[in-house]
Parts: C-alpha cells; sequence; structure tokens
C-alpha cells in the first residue's frame, strides 16, 4: 500500500461547479496534512493544511479531514479555469529522526468554461 | 533571499558524468527537503535535512546519489556517473519547523537535468 494514495484523474468539472478531490493516507500516527497545487511547469505552491479532524474553510477551498477513516479531501467551490492544475496530496509520516511530507502521484482538475 | 533559490534551473549533461545541484533555502527555515518529479509523474521523497543532518536518506535512489547540508543553510545534491532515468525535475523545499509534526513546504523552482 502506497503511503499516500490519489486518484489521478483526470477529474473534469464545469465552471460554477463543486470539485472534489480525495487523499488516503496509511500512516496512522500522522497528524499534518496538506493539499498543494501544481500548474504544469511550475512548482507546487501550498494552497491548504489541515491538522485537526473536521472542516477547515478558506476562500472557496474546503479541507476536510477524518483521522478514523485516514482519508483527507479538498473541495474546490464555484470551479474556475484559473483552477485546473495537479493537486497534490501531502502528509508527514512517521521517519527516523522524526517526521518527513510524502506526496500523492496527484490528481490532475480541468474545469471547462 | 525572499524564497527557495535553486540552480542551475537547467542542466544538460552526458551519461556517466557527474552533476551538482545547490539549494539555498528561506532563511530560518531549519529543515530542507529533496525531491524528484519526473515528467507527469508526483513527487518521489528523496531525502531531508534537520540542520545539517539527515535523518531520513531512505528515498536515495542509489549510491550514486548524495547530499549534503552545510551550516544549516545551502545545501548540495550530488550525482554521479549519471544516467538516463535520473532525468528529471529536482525540487528543493525549505520548512520553518520540519522534523516535527507540522511544517508547511516553500518550493524552489527546479533544477531541471537532461541526462543525454
Amino acid at each position: 500500500q502506497k503511503e499516500v494514495e490519489q486518484n489521478s484523474g483526470p477529474l473534469s468539472v464545469p465552471e460554477g461547479a463543486i470539485a472534489s478531490l480525495n487523499c488516503t493516507y496509511s500512516d496512522r500516527v500522522s497528524q499534518s496534512f496538506f493539499w498543494y497545487r501544481q500548474y504544469s511547469g511550475k512548482s507546487p505552491e501550498l494552497i491548504m493544511s489541515i491538522y485537526s479532524n473536521g472542516d477547515k474553510e478558506d476562500g472557496r477551498f474546503t479541507a476536510q479531514l477524518n483521522k478514523a477513516s485516514q482519508y483527507v479531501s479538498l473541495l474546490i467551490r464555484d470551479s474556475q479555469p484559473s483552477d485546473s492544475a495537479t493537486y497534490l496530496c501531502a502528509v508527514n509520516i512517521l521517519a527516523t529522526g522524526g517526521f518527513k511530507t510524502i506526496f500523492g502521484a496527484g490528481t490532475r482538475l480541468f474545469v471547462k468554461a | 533571499g525572499a524564497g527557495v533559490s535553486q540552480s542551475p534551473s537547467n542542466k544538460v549533461t552526458e551519461k556517466g558524468k557527474d552533476v551538482e545541484l545547490r539549494c539555498d533555502p528561506i532563511s530560518g527555515h531549519t529543515a530542507l527537503y529533496w525531491y524528484r518529479q519526473s515528467l507527469g509523474q508526483g513527487l518521489e521523497f528523496l531525502i531531508y535535512f534537520q540542520g545539517n543532518s539527515a535523518p531520513d536518506k531512505s528515498g536515495l535512489p542509489s549510491d550514486r546519489f548524495s547530499a549534503e547540508r552545510t551550516g544549516g543553510s545551502v545545501s548540495t545534491l550530488t550525482i554521479q556517473r549519471t544516467q538516463q532515468e535520473d532525468s528529471a525535475v529536482y525540487l528543493c523545499a525549505s520548512s520553518l519547523s520540519g522534523g516535527t509534526n507540522t511544517g508547511e513546504l516553500f518550493f524552489g523552482e527546479g533544477s531541471r537535468l537532461t541526462v543525454l
């Protein structure tokens, strides 16, 4: 089992719709979870972090965490064509000397105008 | 500098040559990570540093790969006797509180390595 798993997509949604991105992780000790956005040819940039069970909202983005199910999701409301990118789920997992950040393979999102 | 700086941005080399990739993290960030991203793929963890120490080197693909960090700042990733499968973008990231269970990563622009 991979440490962080995501559906590779592509996920295609019409403009204005809600995009739902999902991620599961294997390390029960993990406490820190992140969503990064990566445009083609660019480096990843952090869009959301979440550390507690429940929902965390920031503008059009909502991150959801369920530690019992080892599940993290990202909702993008009122999707825009500019949201088209690859979304990477990242989890801090227990490693030698502390924790290290491991990424999922990413989900490609296309928002159609 | 204001962000994570990587050099060179682009490197083309011949198979069998050695290459060095450099990363200058955000000032004050104690943790530094190296990842590799092949075309269309996710980020593959290589190594991370907490200060000058590398607690976890488990992601290095082979003994041709090594990394060091000096003065708790600049890091160098060295690939010896490069192979074509080493071609990828090498991304460096730094974090204010790595090694603990927090830590948002800030990435550099990457070094694109092409091995002919």
